[in-house]
């Protein structure tokens, strides 16, 4: 069985650019969350979709962010125009529900300069 | 916010077993406590999941007192390959997950 698949593996863009990271779930897994880690600092929860809603989104920096999930299968996390503190790892989860062990991709890189 | 704490880092050596206290002072009732493991470059992986007494899986066990007030993760003879970070997190309802800083263990010859 595929595990979380992200897309891509590592990204470098110019700041005022735009980014768009791709996330894969586990098939049949309804619960799929985005988290990052910035500057070093602890990762941290940015959104929580349940198949194509959004049922947290809390964790969202800013409006520059913007996910989604369309048919509730893969999810896209947009940065636009990106900053140089949006740099970070980003990680994607998806779980079958929300009370058992949630599967992370391997994240994806990006750096901003 | 339930906050968890726990030291920065551990020394160990292959064959010992491992004791990781975390303390979650602020948990709630419907909170669970998770533990995570970390390779560089890699996501977080689960290791194992309770809400009181003790749970015991093929990878570790865990400890949580009457209070839920702390736990601890014990890894039985670990190996070179146990060398990661190991968080502990308190799952809120929702699934969603807060991360502290985590303990990085260095299991060394």
């Amino acid at each position: 069985e595929a595990g979380v698949t992200q897309f891509p593996s590592h990204s470098v863009i110019e700041k005022g650019q735009t980014v768009t990271l791709r996330c894969d779930p586990i098939s049949g897994h309804d619960n799929l969350y985005w988290y990052r880690r910035v500057m070093g600092k602890e990762i941290k929860f940015l959104l929580h979709f349940v198949k194509e809603s959004k049922q947290d989104e809390s964790g969202m920096p800013n409006n520059r962010f913007l996910a989604e999930r369309t048919g509730g299968t893969y999810s896209t996390l947009k940065v636009q125009p990106a900053e140089l503190e949006d740099s970070g790892v980003y990680f994607c989860a998806s779980s079958p529900d929300t009370n058992t062990e949630a599967f992370f991709g391997q994240g994806t890189r990006l750096t901003v300069v | 916010l339930a906050k968890t704490t726990q030291p920065i880092s551990m020394d160990s050596y292959e064959g010992q077993e491992v004791n990781i206290t975390c303390s979650h002072n602020n948990i709630a009732t419907n909170d669970y406590i998770t533990w995570y493991q970390q390779f560089p470059s890699q996501g977080p992986r689960f290791i194992i999941q309770g809400y009181k007494t003790k749970v015991t899986n093929e990878v570790a066990s865990l400890f949580i007192p009457a209070d839920r007030k702390s736990s601890t993760l014990s890894l039985p003879r670990v190996s070179l390959s146990d060398t990661a970070v190991y968080y502990c997190l308190v799952a809120r309802e929702g699934g969603k997950l807060i991360f502290g800083q985590g303990t990085e263990l260095s299991v060394k010859p």
